[in-house]
């Protein structure tokens, strides 16, 4: 499974956009990208997937360059309650959906 | 759906007691991770299912550790002794795997384990 690294925390303020970069050198033809969130004291949870180009859903967008070594998750408007660790994972089917979280990145909103 | 169920919420037990944890899965799903969450360490992977049978174990810390899952919508997670740096948050997870799709993991709320 290919190996990411994310900035460990970041800081923002309410309204602001947030941008989050993984990078992920080795990333395999079949590798798809995953981010996941997590609050204090509660599991992961599923925010976007993509493969290339560009995916929204109303959470998020997800922007990955032709290249596919890095992607960056984008957080429109972030709010106190977005307040949380995000993780950036790389993988595909062969592993049966294995998935190895790294150290993600905390952020944290501000008033 | 009711999603990922773990019992106990919180656990506190004595060093060189057996612990048991417990993981519900989502109906339908196929798929079952257990995964160790501590400051230090972050989630780590111990073992997932696929179809009740155990993939990959890699991650099970030690002979101390064993999961079983016996059938489709139950697994366990058993410390047998326990000792003190197992103390952790334990996420059960689970999955539809499909070939090609998207292979979402949705958690549960975690156990939080101390062992004094």
């Amino acid at each position: 499974l290919a190996k990411t690294t994310q900035p460990i925390s970041m800081d923002s303020y309410e309204g602001q956009e947030v941008n989050i970069t993984c990078s992920h050198n080795n990333i395999a033809t079949n590798d798809y990208i995953t981010w996941y969130q997590q609050f204090p004291s509660q599991g992961p949870r599923f925010i976007i997937q993509g493969y290339k180009t560009k995916v929204t859903n109303e959470v998020a967008s997800l922007f990955i360059p032709a290249d596919r070594k890095s992607s960056t998750l984008s957080l429109p408007r972030v709010s106190l309650s977005d307040t949380a660790v995000y993780y950036c994972l790389v993988g595909d089917d062969n592993q049966g959906g294995k998935l190895i979280f790294g150290q993600g990145t905390e952020l944290s909103v501000k008033p | 759906d009711a999603g990922v169920i773990q019992s106990p919420r919180h656990e506190v037990t004595e060093m060189g007691q057996e612990v048991t944890l417990r993981c519900k899965p989502i109906s339908g799903h196929n798929s079952l991770f257990w995964y160790r969450q501590t400051m230090m360490r972050g989630l780590e992977l111990l073992i997932y299912f696929n179809n009740n049978v155990p993939i990959d174990d890699s991650g099970m810390p030690e002979d101390r550790f064993s999961a079983k899952m016996p059938n489709a919508s139950f697994s366990t997670l058993k410390i047998q002794p326990s000792e003190p740096r197992d103390s952790a948050v334990y996420f059960c997870a689970s999955s539809l795997f499909l070939s090609g799709a998207k292979n979402i993991q949705y958690f549960g709320a975690g156990t939080r384990l101390s062992v004094l």
